[in-house]
């Protein structure tokens, strides 16, 4: 059974550019959520999508969208990069977008984005 | 603006001691998470406490949630190298929503 799958795994852009990161969701999963998390810092939430719409948003800018597809995998966007973007973006998906008892949050290993 | 105030947020002791890492808010909570991330993976999940004065263990972890549901703790005792890590702390407002705010975290490091 394969848990959440992210892609690129690494990636170095340059300013003004944009980027598009990809997620498989657990199998059985239905919900995606996005976290940005900078080096020495906890995550910080940036969307969630269910149903392929996006159903609560952090506080981040416009710049960052997303997408969730059919078969619930879903992607991140971010555009006109920022020096400041530089992260690890982590994918996490769930049944359902509660956490009622018993539904657990799985995150996969994340997307390193360097922007220089 | 950091919602959630971990401390401390480094912590390096020798093997076999205890400690106690603190998760605290002026916010309520529906639910608090615990979370370990090692370097190069995701979090992974540890415990989800959700009732006022919960305490849960697992194995040499015990973590609390605090009676008014503001605050948490997570206590380790007798820590073995294999516990270094960065521990996370997350809370949902509401448990109609996946969105989870997070500490800072507490880096661990435990020496052989």
């Amino acid at each position: 059974d394969a848990g959440v799958t992210q892609s690129p795994t690494h990636l170095i852009k340059t300013r003004g550019q944009q980027v598009t990161l990809r997620c498989s969701p657990k199998s059985g999963h239905d919900t995606v959520s996005w976290y940005q998390q900078a080096l020495g810092q906890g995550p910080q939430f940036i969307f969630q999508y269910y149903e392929e719409e996006e159903r609560q948003r952090g506080n981040f800018p416009d710049r960052f969208s997303g997408h969730q597809f059919p078969n619930y995998s879903s992607e991140l966007n971010v555009n006109a990069l920022l020096l400041g973007d530089s992260a690890l973006y982590l994918c996490a998906s769930s049944l359902g977008i509660g956490l009622l008892s018993g539904n657990t949050i799985y995150f996969g290993e994340g997307s390193w984005l360097t922007v220089v | 603006t950091q919602l959630l105030e971990q401390s401390p947020q480094f912590l390096s002791i020798q093997e076999g001691e205890n400690l106690t890492v603190y998760c605290n808010s002026s916010s309520v909570f529906s639910s608090l998470q615990w979370y370990r991330q090692e370097p190069g993976e995701g979090p992974v999940l540890l415990v989800t406490v959700v009732t006022g004065g919960e305490v849960k263990k697992l194995k040499r972890l015990t973590f609390q949630f605090g009676d008014a549901r503001k605050d948490s703790s997570l206590h380790i005792t007798a820590a073995q190298p294999g516990d270094t890590g960065l521990y996370l702390c997350a809370g949902a407002y509401r448990s109609n929503t996946g969105k989870l705010i997070f500490g800072q975290g507490t880096t661990l490091q435990v020496k052989p």
